[in-house]
């Protein structure tokens, strides 16, 4: 069953802007993770959030996590074509061994 | 670092036939993930090994699936015999978690992709 789930399910956008995508979970958690993927590098891992952790950066991406809410979002500021992509947000499942993912947001950007 | 290998990259199959995926995790990852992707929605976990034990199945069509991960390196995904809706993209990935889920994050392979005739 799917944990998380991605809002909006695609967003179109123009380089330079920025781009935020949510994602809602049903359980608790202990961490909540942002995967991309493409057709050029499968999937990657992007950045992972503790539960106790209400934000966190990594050069242009920077992810909230309010567990009050079950929810999380994605920023990435000055889009480039190159982001892309489809996005993933993933949290651990009931035994904290696996990853369950929501049906991902796809994000296009264009020149 | 070598990522995680998976092949044949595509495989196109009729129903009821058989086919076969292999993966090579990252060297020293002790954790192997297959998952399923329909296309249009994430990944869905299949099976996990931790070594050469299965960790999680229970979302493994075992009338039909199997894997196995003989000497806890290599693994291999059999379909036996495929239906149409076994078309999707086969993941491979492989973490280094080794019991707390706090910071282990997963390396992905590029996938096989699927098509049942």
């Amino acid at each position: 069953s799917q944990q998380g789930e991605e809002d909006p399910q695609a967003l179109s956008i123009q380089e330079g802007e920025n781009a935020t995508m949510n994602c809602s979970y049903k359980t608790s958690i202990n961490n909540l993770q942002w995967y991309r993927q493409n057709s050029g590098r499968g999937l990657v891992h992007l950045i992972l959030i503790r539960s106790n952790e209400r934000e966190k950066h990594s050069g242009r991406l920077r992810v909230t996590l309010d567990t009050s809410k079950k929810s999380s979002s994605l920023l990435i500021t000055a889009s480039r074509a190159a982001d892309t992509a489809s996005y993933f947000c993933a949290t651990g499942n009931q035994a904290g061994t696996a990853l369950i993912f929501g049906k991902g947001t796809t994000l296009s950007v264009s020149s | 670092e070598a990522g995680v290998a998976q092949s044949p990259r595509y495989k196109i199959i009729e129903k009821r036939q058989s086919v076969a995926f292999w993966c090579n995790p990252i060297s020293g990852h002790a954790t192997l993930y297959w998952y399923q992707q329909i296309l249009g929605q994430g990944p869905k976990l299949l099976i996990q090994f931790q070594n050469n034990g299965v960790v999680d199945d229970s979302q493994l069509p075992k009338d039909r699936f199997s894997a196995e991960r003989l000497k806890g390196v290599d693994s291999t995904l059999k379909i036996q015999p495929a239906k149409l809706e076994d078309s999707a993209v086969y993941l491979c990935a492989s973490s280094s978690f080794t019991g707390t889920s706090l910071t282990w994050f997963q390396f992905f392979g590029p996938g096989t992709r699927l098509t049942v005739l």
